[in-house]
């Protein structure tokens, strides 16, 4: 059974610093990899999809990586905002299944 | 822009009672799905339905039923609520069951009581 950890739980930064979110997943075999942002009493909103044979992809101030064979990716949000403040997903699907991390909730300061 | 559908966006059940969540999806995807949404658990997949005419069950579908309608609406329906089933509720679509991004809908909360 995939099972798909986010540390830290909760995360709180002045603006302007970057932010590194971390998502780890124990079955390798995976078809790609999904960022969600999710606000509060919102549905979840994609931000970037890996592919397996990806090692990475960008958007704007965003970055995700991927290490399929550790089993690890991070989500980088450069120069952050406080509009960056958000709960950040991950998602991986192993064939029609995608499992969830529990998410990490970023708090950017002003 | 409408994309992923979902109707009510709150409802409050007495335990018992039955109820039917709906969701559409505009983007001529084949894939639906439905999670829930519980604090400290993260989103689990009720059931899912690849293509148009199947329904497959997720990781926890026992108390649900689900119907695929046509290739735009996917229904789920809980027959008589349990106060366990309080949550937030989401439905999804992606253009298949591969490797395409999933579109989520703005949930529904459902309370039972």
């Amino acid at each position: 059974k995939q099972e798909v950890t986010q540390i830290p739980a909760a995360l709180s930064v002045p603006e302007g610093e970057n932010l590194v979110l971390n998502c780890s997943f124990t079955d390798s075999a995976i078809y790609n990899l999904q960022w969600f942002r999710q606000d509060p009493g919102k549905g979840l909103t994609s931000l970037l999809l890996i592919q397996s044979s990806q090692r990475e992809q960008t958007s704007g101030r965003l970055n995700a990586s991927l290490d399929k064979s550790s089993g690890r990716s991070t989500l980088y949000i450069a120069a952050s905002q406080p509009g960056d403040s958000a709960t950040y997903l991950c998602a991986v699907r192993n064939d029609y299944k995608l499992s969830f991390g529990a998410g990490t909730t970023v708090t950017v300061r002003a | 822009n409408a994309g992923v559908t979902q109707t009510p966006k709150f409802q409050v059940l007495k335990t018992g009672q039955s109820m039917t969540l709906q969701c559409a999806q505009d983007m001529n995807h084949n894939s639906m799905y439905w999670y829930r949404q519980d604090p400290g658990m993260g989103l689990r997949l009720i059931y899912y339905s690849a293509s148009e005419g199947t329904t497959d069950k997720g990781e926890v579908p026992n108390g649900y039923n689900v119907s695929r309608l046509n290739k735009r609406e996917f229904s789920l329906r809980l027959e008589s609520a349990a106060p366990s089933q309080t949550s937030v509720y989401f439905c999804a679509s992606s253009l298949d069951m591969a490797g395409n991004t999933i579109y989520f809908g703005e949930g529904s909360w459902l309370t039972v009581v």
